[in-house]
């Protein structure tokens, strides 16, 4: 039903060291979205692509935090460096008619 | 600015009881869509319903319906004949403008289904 693959799944890492994440709208939809949800929250936007184009950045941190979509399919999201505030479960998500629809997600903890 | 708002931290239901989770939003926008989501233990975000503003009917998917009163800005999810497997985190969420704009969410509410 969802069609989002994320990968890893769980990732520890130092602060200060640099971590990647990768997503694939399976079905290859235009429009893809990854948000950050810290423990506690609800997920919250960070970069939204509309095929190879950033159609929404307001909210990434673009000092620390990067993303791209190539060919309008996969997508990475990297954080570099990173901070103890960034432990969280970033998801990615496609646009299908009327709903987005989430990957499994991938939880980083920094310690 | 776009706010959705959710009031109950946690909620307990019995077995095979209903129970209705509150969604308040607010918003400046004339179209606009609501969702709801469920969120287990296991940390994935599951579609169960949406809604549209400009859709008269409340909307319902099999157990799932949604309680949609405009003029009072409210959006409660309502789940019939709970089940065990019902136990998660619940989000409220509203999307403004056409169908590929960014999701607000809200907070959250616990449910804990009681055998």
């Amino acid at each position: 039903e969802a069609g989002v693959a994320q990968s890893p799944r769980y990732k520890i890492i130092e602060k200060r060291q640099s971590v990647a994440f990768w997503c694939n709208p399976i079905s290859g939809h235009a429009t893809l979205y990854w948000y950050q949800q810290i423990l506690g929250q609800g997920p919250k936007l960070l970069i939204q692509f509309q095929n190879n184009g950033v159609v929404d950045d307001s909210q990434l941190p673009k000092d620390r935090f990067s993303a791209e979509r190539l060919k309008g399919v996969d997508s990475t999201l990297k954080i570099q460096p990173a901070k103890l505030e960034d432990s969280a479960v970033y998801l990615c998500a496609r646009a299908f008619t009327d709903t987005q629809y989430f990957g499994p997600g991938t939880r980083l903890t920094v310690l | 600015a776009q706010k959705i708002t959710q009031t109950q931290p946690g909620m307990f239901v019995q077995e095979k009881e209903a129970v209705t989770l509150d969604c308040t939003y607010d918003t400046s926008d004339q179209s606009y869509g609501l969702f709801w989501y469920k969120q287990p233990s296991s940390g994935e975000m599951i579609f169960l319903i949406y809604q549209g503003s400009y859709d008269e009917q409340n909307a319902t998917e099999g157990r799932y319906s949604l309680n949609f009163q405009k003029a009072r800005k409210s959006a409660n999810l309502v789940i019939s004949a709970s089940q065990l497997g019902d136990s998660a985190m619940y989000f409220c969420a509203m999307r403004e403008g056409g169908n590929t704009g960014k999701l607000i969410f809200g907070q959250g509410t616990t449910l804990q289904v009681k055998p």
